[in-house]
């Protein structure tokens, strides 16, 4: 089967560490994305990349980290720089062709900081 | 500032009524505008996207409306059912070039049997 997958689904971290979030794609998709959806607020974009070993800095990047060493795999890591980071993670991917291409997303973590 | 309005407050219809749903925008020129449904603890699932050019797009009991004159885009439901119930989210490029999309904070919709 074809998709996009994320894990953990639940993630729970202590204040102060570093947490790091997968996210993998079978999908040959060329570009692939990090939202972050917190409750009555749209996703607000995190990163995102268009290629291999290339990212860009999306809304909200302070507090974050991205690589994308391989083209199935954007995993984000949460630093303990980021401020307020409990919230539901999404990471989606699309086929960057001429503009308008869907996103398919995961299924999403949700990261609890205790 | 750019801006990406969705009625926050819930839309409560009546089962085989038609829904229908808005999203305003300020400050864009999109190329695009797509409409997403987001069930809850899940990611968004793509529905349809409408271009700049295009008035009117159609999918089954879906239909989505693009008026740029008046920044505005309409998702319909027709003959709604309790399994449409669910949020959904209007999404549109801001700038060209990049498979970068801004999402609206979304409508939860709930279709009462």
């Amino acid at each position: 089967d074809g998709g996009i997958t994320q894990s953990p689904k639940y993630l729970f971290r202590k204040e102060g560490q570093n947490v790091t979030l997968s996210c993998e794609q079978n999908l040959n998709h060329d570009a692939m994305y990090w939202y972050r959806q917190d409750p009555g607020q749209g996703l607000r974009l995190i990163y995102y990349s268009q290629i291999v070993n290339d990212f860009q800095k999306g809304d909200i990047a302070e507090g974050y980290s991205v690589s994308r060493e391989k083209k199935e795999s954007f995993p984000l890591t949460v630093t303990s720089a980021q401020k307020n980071p409990t919230a539901f993670y999404l990471c989606a991917s699309s086929p960057r062709t001429s503009g308008g291409d869907e996103q398919f997303f995961g299924p999403g973590t949700r990261l609890t900081v205790l | 500032s750019q801006k990406i309005e969705q009625n926050s407050e819930a839309l409560n219809i009546q089962e085989g009524k038609t829904a229908t749903l808005t999203c305003n925008y300020t400050n864009y020129s999109p190329a695009y505008l797509q409409w997403y449904r987001q069930d809850p603890g899940r990611g968004p699932v793509f529905l349809l996207l409408i271009r700049e050019n295009e008035k009117e797009k159609r999918k089954e009991r879906l239909k989505v409306t693009f008026d740029t004159t008046l920044k505005q885009s309409l998702f319909h439901i027709t003959a709604s059912q309790p399994a449409d119930s669910a949020t959904y989210l209007c999404a549109l490029d801001g700038s060209g070039g990049y498979q970068k999309v801004t999402f609206g904070t979304g409508t939860k919709l709930q279709v009462i049997p």
